[in-house]
């Protein structure tokens, strides 16, 4: 099975500073990793498929990169309505999530 | 617009069954693999499983398998997630989600969860 392990479990930081979250997958994975946005008590929101693609809708502040078994999902000017937990995800074969990374408000 | 709405979720004892559904509407829902994913309480994302747009193929996480069964009904542009044996371990919100599927000439297809339903509680408890 494939494992996916993002870190930092959490990450504080300012409005405007720069964040970046990291995921591992336990085998190549080629570019197939999404990352999903989810606030508390809200349903989660898709934010960049396939390694590096922006779903429609969101900010381009969000950057996607990575091949292979490492990956990162950059935040490069973290406003308020992106404080929230952070999700990746194998899309190919076992749809597994990461454990997921919170970035909160310093 | 995309819509999606589960139901069918509730109270139920250790070792019984429920079966949720979930409703689509606002795009062509047979043209789409579906799939349900879970949170439990406090934790993180978990798929549980998914089905082809004709319900030819079938896939689930090691968890679940032998015990949920995922099904669909064109017609009615449902997805339906039946759930037997359950054990407190499977207590925990229920979304389902569309499918969607990503073409890139060198890396081939990969597929990614773009619209999600409000979710549905199970709770299983005696």
């Amino acid at each position: 099975d494939i494992q996916m392990t993002q870190s930092p479990s959490s990450v504080s930081a300012s409005v405007g500073d720069k964040v970046t979250v990291t995921c591992r997958a336990s085998q190549n994975i080629n570019d197939y990793v999404n990352w999903y946005q989810q606030k508390p008590g809200k349903v989660p929101k898709l934010v960049i498929y396939a390694g590096s693609n922006l779903q429609s809708g969101v900010p381009s502040r969000f950057r996607g990169s990575g091949s292979g078994t490492e990956f990162t999902l950059t935040i490069s000017s973290v406003q308020p309505e992106d404080f929230a937990t952070y999700f990746c995800q194998e899309g190919h074969k076992t749809w597994a999530f990461g454990q997921g990374t919170r970035v909160d408000i310093k | 617009e995309v819509q999606l709405m589960e139901s069918g979720g509730g109270l139920v004892q250790p070792g019984g069954s429920l079966r949720l559904s979930c409703g689509a509407s606002g795009f062509a829902f047979r043209s789409h693999w579906m799939t349900w994913v879970r949170q439990g309480p406090g934790k993180g994302l978990e798929w549980v499983a998914n089905i082809k747009e004709d319900g030819s193929e079938e896939n689930y996480v090691d968890s679940v398998r032998g015990r949920f069964t995922i099904s669909r009904d064109n017609s009615k542009n449902s997805v339906y997630l039946q759930m037997n044996s359950l054990s407190v371990d499977d207590t925990a919100i229920y979304y389902c989600a569309r499918v969607r599927r990503h073409y890139d000439v060198l890396t081939g297809y990969s597929t990614h969860f773009d619209f999600w339903g409000q979710g549905t509680l199970v709770t299983v408890s005696s």
